[in-house]
């Protein structure tokens, strides 16, 4: 099975760098990716990386360790409307078909607050 | 830049009630999912849909749930007998090909009585 494990919540100020972990144990694997969602809105993606490394989009930044099974989504410069829950997120491949698409599995989320 | 969207945007209905939940996803996409979450909880897979048929389906879809793709731009979630348990935050989401970047819909609050 799959299952990820990330914080439940961080605080952080205006301005300030985070950085949000995740591990994750899984049956095959492709990538990490991270989702942000608004006051229960749609997840919205964000990042993904299927190699090890850091992945720049902006003030956000992914980073993966396949060998560690861990990952962090930095963000950089917060600003208050960065305040949100960011999910982890792998995706579950289907045996023995490989291109029928796969279900994502999230971690639980991480609330984000950026305070003044 | 097209979205999918979702409708209605709440529903509230009676204990034993059916609902239908739809669906417009993004028109060239060709994979589709539904996924719920339960308030303060993580967002959990249902259900996916390739080809016109389920590819895939968690333990949570149970008998009382179907899904269709009704005509080429619709996809539905129908819940046959709503339980308590149901209430819950659904999410459609679909993607162009297999992939990591699914695209979700604003949600449908579903609130059972």
């Amino acid at each position: 099975g799959q299952s990820l494990e990330q914080p439940s919540e961080v605080t952080a100020v205006e301005g300030a760098i985070v950085q949000i972990n995740c591990t994750y144990q899984t049956s095959g694997f492709y990538g990490l990716s991270w989702y942000q969602q608004h006051d229960g809105g749609a997840p919205t993606f964000l990042s993904y990386n299927a190699l090890d490394g850091l992945e720049e989009t902006g003030r956000f930044s992914s980073f993966l360790s396949r060998s560690d099974s861990y990952g962090y989504l930095l963000l950089q410069e917060l600003q208050m409307k960065d305040s949100a829950s960011y999910f982890c997120a792998v995706r579950a491949p289907i045996f023995p078909v490989y291109n029928q698409g796969g279900k994502l599995i999230f971690g639980q989320g991480t609330e984000l607050s950026v305070k003044p | 830049e097209p979205e999918v969207t979702q409708t209605p945007s709440h529903q509230v209905t009676q204990m034993g009630q059916e609902v239908i939940l739809r669906c417009v996803p993004i028109s060239n996409h060709l994979y589709f999912y539904w996924y719920r979450q339960i308030l303060g909880q993580k967002v959990e897979f249902l259900v996916s849909f390739y080809n016109n048929e389920i590819s895939e389906k968690s333990e949570i879809f149970d008998d009382q749930f179907s899904v269709e793709r009704p005509d080429g731009s619709n996809f539905t979630l129908k819940i046959r007998s709503t339980k308590l348990e149901d209430s819950a935050m659904y999410f459609c989401a679909s993607s162009e090909i297999p992939t990591d970047t699914q695209y979700f819909g604003p949600g449908t609050r579903l609130t059972v009585l």
